[in-house]
């Protein structure tokens, strides 16, 4: 198993441009999160999902946007990126058994906005 | 919604010595705290984690303490070692049947930096 994928690794984009930060997971888990990492402040959830077709919003939600049309994907899109989106995101998949809460990482994405 | 708060920011210890970081949190229905280690440019890592129905959980160097009444929980790391340098993460949810669905809140993060 690769376990959470995300891609790319970096990414430098200019204030007004969009882009989709990519996640996949074969772990069939069906909880999916986004973080992002700022330094001093830890990790911040942004937006989650419970399964294919359902996402809900997160601490700081505003200027991002995700659908979840599959177990494996749980894309994150940028509409119009602002400096304040610098930063590194990480996505996290959890299973929904009873016994196992562990959340799993990506590798994570570091975003420049200039 | 859920807070939590991680102290010491940094923490500096020699080799041999044991480090001590802390978290508290306010949700009283918390009830699954984990501990991620993130070493530099690298993804968080699950190094221990305990529920609310245990006091205290140890594997090998690391243990982690939980006082549910005082809504404090704590990372002990005895005989440091350099390769634990290394951010600490704590996070506290309601797994288990809750209703977080995976969702994890954070703690600010300690920098642990352990010298030869």
């Amino acid at each position: 198993n690769a376990g959470v994928t995300q891609t790319p690794k970096f990414q430098v984009l200019k204030t007004g441009q969009s882009m989709t930060l990519q996640c996949a997971q074969d772990m069939n888990h069906e909880y999916m999160s986004w973080y992002r990492q700022d330094p001093g402040m830890g990790l911040r959830l942004i937006h989650y999902s419970v399964g294919a077709g359902i996402t809900d919003q997160g601490e700081v939600p505003n200027g991002y946007n995700v659908s979840r049309s599959t177990t494996e994907d749980f894309p994150l899109r940028l509409l119009s990126a602002a400096p304040s989106q610098t930063s590194v995101y990480f996505c996290a998949s959890v299973a929904s058994g009873q016994s196992n809460t562990e959340a799993f990482f990506g590798q994570g994405t570091r975003l420049t906005v200039v | 919604g859920e807070n939590v708060e991680q102290h010491p920011s940094t923490l500096s210890v020699q080799e041999g010595d044991s480090a001590v970081i802390k978290c508290t949190y306010s949700d009283s229905a918390s009830n699954y705290f984990p501990w991620y280690k993130q070493e530099l440019g690298k993804r968080p890592q699950l190094i221990i984690d305990i529920r609310s129905n245990v006091g205290e959980k140890k594997d090998q160097r690391i243990a982690v303490t939980l006082n549910k009444t005082a809504k404090h929980f704590s990372l002990h790391i005895t005989e440091t070692q350099p390769e634990d340098s290394a951010v600490y993460f704590c996070a506290a949810s309601i797994g288990a049947g809750g209703t977080s669905y995976g969702k994890l809140t954070f703690g600010q993060g300690t920098i642990l930096t352990v010298h030869p």
